[in-house]
């Protein structure tokens, strides 16, 4: 079945720091690949999406590019603030049903 | 503007008791979706709705049944509860078109004592 496996956390990074956040998925068709952020105490956001090879999704400085020879879509971020603390999600949906989710990764950005 | 509301946003019940979560969206989305999470295991598909009036198995069903009577409200029921199932709990709804990705409400915690 189709699933993401994500980096295990946390991650702590310094203010203006740069940021990585590995995921990698398994599909038998041709998903599209997308990024959600959940801040404390609320529900998940879509941050950015890709929805074919080699596609870059790109929001508020986050970057992920579709790699399909790799099966990846890793979260970039050329420098992090203390805001972007906050679990990020990699997901997955290829019958446009349902979306699934790798485990999240916990961010702490400090000053 | 409210998205999407669940109520309620807390709850403790004791191992047998039953309880229904309410979601309920005010953007006319036809698909709708419950997800449990829990630590280390990301967010997990109960069931979901592409519709009124019909539901659908996720990835961990089992314990748990759902309703559609109308459009803009998804029920999760848990006619027994058991302490596995003490977990957050997120409803999501989105419109036809998928890439605009889910919208999520704010979660209930459930603790199964």
């Amino acid at each position: 079945g189709n699933s993401v496996t994500q980096m295990e956390g946390p991650v702590t990074l310094s203010e203006e720091a740069f940021l990585t956040i590995n995921c990698t998925y398994t599909a038998t068709g041709y998903p599209s690949l997308f990024w959600y952020v959940q801040y404390p105490g609320e529900g998940l956001q879509l941050l950015l999406k890709a929805t074919k090879a080699d596609d870059k999704g790109s929001n508020k400085g986050f970057e992920a590019t579709y790699r399909k020879e790799t099966t990846s879509f890793h979260l970039e971020k050329g420098s992090v603030q203390v805001s972007d603390s906050a679990v990020y999600f990699c997901a997955l949906t290829d019958n446009n049903n349902d979306m699934r989710f790798g485990a999240g990764t916990r961010l702490t950005v400090k000053p | 503007n409210a998205g999407v509301t669940q109520t309620p946003k807390f709850r403790v019940l004791k191992t047998g008791q039953s309880m229904t979560l309410l979601c309920a969206q005010d953007m006319n989305h036809e698909y709708m979706y419950w997800y449990r999470q829990d630590p280390g295991m990301g967010l997990r598909l109960i069931h979901y709705s592409v519709g009124e009036g019909t539901t659908a198995k996720g990835e961990v069903p089992d314990g748990y049944n759902v309703s559609r009577l109308k459009k803009q409200n998804f029920l999760l029921g848990l006619e027994s509860a058991a302490p596995s199932q003490t977990s957050v709990y997120f409803c999501a709804s989105r419109p036809t078109y998928y890439l605009q990705g889910l919208f999520f409400g704010s979660g209930t915690r459930l603790t199964v004592v």
